[in-house]
């Protein structure tokens, strides 16, 4: 079936530092990519999105790109912030209407000040 | 747009008692929802899909008497854990999906439910 591996955490960084979240999926057909985001005590947001091979998501300097040929959609933002401390989950939902969405087991961030 | 409630976001009760989450769609309609549940620590566990006007879709493993899901409107599902014990306490957070416009889902606050 569907799913989705990502790199484990915690993750710790300096602020300002560059940060990369790996993330690689299994599925059938032409599945839509996300990231999300939880921070302490909250529900998820959904950070970004793309939808088809190639496609870039983007949102508060957060970028991902949808890599077929790899099966990958690799989380970088190029200096973090304290603010962005928080957990990030990388997920997929299949092509139809009735899917679920499927999610990696989520990585913990730590930004330093 | 797109905004999806929670109530209550925290609730403590007693051992045996039942307690009910809401789940609303307050700009749009929803004509699915679903129920997760995470540990402490890890990712989302689906629990059930919510149709409106029909019974819910539970995934493996999840008691359906247990948690007991109406999805009565195109803006409210509510979950209900009957006869609570302490292995109940998690943090529960709902979607729904917006048909109108796409497939994507839309995340609650959650709730956190602490059985005692």
């Amino acid at each position: 079936g569907d799913s989705v591996t990502q790199m484990e955490g915690p993750v710790t960084l300096s602020e300002e530092a560059f940060l990369t979240i790996n993330c690689t999926y299994t599925a059938t057909g032409y599945p839509s990519l996300f990231w999300y985001v939880q921070y302490p005590g909250e529900g998820l947001q959904l950070l970004l999105k793309a939808t088809k091979a190639d496609d870039k998501g983007s949102n508060k300097g957060f970028e991902a790109t949808y890599r077929k040929e790899t099966t990958s959609f690799h989380l970088e933002k190029g200096s973090v912030q304290v603010s962005d401390s928080a957990v990030y989950f990388c997920a997929l939902s299949g092509d139809s209407s009735a899917s679920k969405i499927i999610f990696g087991s989520g990585t913990r961030l730590s930004i330093r000040p | 747009g797109a905004v999806v409630s929670q109530h209550p976001s925290r609730v403590i009760c007693k051992s045996g008692t039942s307690v009910k989450i809401e789940c609303r769609s307050l700009d749009f309609q929803a004509t699915t929802m679903f129920w997760y549940r995470q540990f402490p620590k890890q990712s989302l566990m689906l629990m059930a899909t919510s149709n409106e006007g029909s019974k819910a879709t539970y995934e493996q493993g999840v008691e359906k008497d247990k948690f007991l899901i109406n999805h009565a409107s195109l803006t409210l599902s509510t979950l209900t854990v009957t006869s609570a014990h302490p292995e109940d306490s998690s943090f529960y957070i709902c979607s729904a999906r917006d048909q109108q416009f796409s497939y994507e889902q839309y995340f609650g606050p959650g709730t956190r439910l602490t059985v005692t």
